[in-house]
């Protein structure tokens, strides 16, 4: 059974990093085609995808904000860290650790298909 | 950057309602297209990949169809269950991106 739960702050100020873990079960990062993403939605808004690693590494960020997030991964704790910097209160929003569903015929991600509960982060002073 | 353009961006409908959402993407996909439901509250579901694959799982009374740039969502006959608010997404090219969102109500 697959689980996924965010951690990190749920207030941070403007300027500041925000720091958030996404801490898994029931795969490996370390299996081909596996992978773990991040999705936020900021209040009564749309789902904004935000990043992707996967097992070899290969990271993938959203364009807009690809100068102020780093994901990674410690495979040993299966755990993925996201840091954005720069915090501002328009990056108030839940964000989501989500896990990828690889098609294998076609040797890609078809959508996510497990989240987390989702953690709800508020930028402000 | 592939863009997508959903339609509507609300809809109101009665129980039994045939619902069709319709996703358009700013640049051919193919059929590298996701829709997800999701309730207020909570995390969305994946319900279709593949732009016509239904999860496991999912009520038949889903489907979706569409290739290249134009994509729509099916439900045949709306339940209340049902009323929420869809997503489509592509995933296709990198960045990934999400459509605006159909909230569908109770009329």
């Amino acid at each position: 059974q697959i689980t996924l739960k965010e951690s990190g702050p749920t207030l941070v100020k403007p300027t500041q990093p925000l720091t958030l873990t996404c801490t898994f079960s029931g795969f490996s990062l370390t299996t081909t085609g596996v992978g773990v993403g991040w999705i936020r939605q900021p209040p009564g808004k749309a789902l904004e995808w935000l990043a992707l690693i996967y097992w070899n590494d290969d990271k993938r960020y959203r364009s807009s904000l690809k100068s102020r997030l780093t994901i990674t991964k410690d495979t040993s704790k299966n755990q993925v860290v996201l840091t954005m910097t720069n915090m501002d209160p328009v990056d108030t929003a839940t964000y989501y650790c989500v896990h990828p569903k690889w098609l294998l015929g076609q040797q890609r991600v078809g959508g996510f298909d497990y989240w987390g509960q989702g953690t709800l982060v508020t930028v402000s002073s | 950057d592939v863009q997508l353009t959903q339609s509507p961006s609300f809809l109101s409908a009665s129980v039994g309602d045939r619902v069709t959402i319709t996703c358009r993407a700013s640049q051919g996909i193919s059929t590298n297209l996701a829709w997800y439901q999701q309730k207020p509250g909570k995390g969305p579901k994946l319900l279709i990949c593949a732009a016509s694959t239904l999860q496991s799982g999912v009520p038949s009374r889903f489907s979706g169809s569409g290739s290249g740039t134009e994509f729509t969502l099916t439900i045949s006959s709306l339940q209340p269950d049902d009323f929420a608010s869809y997503y489509c997404q592509q995933l296709d090219s990198y960045p990934l991106a999400f459509g605006g969102g159909t909230k569908v109500e109770i009329k």
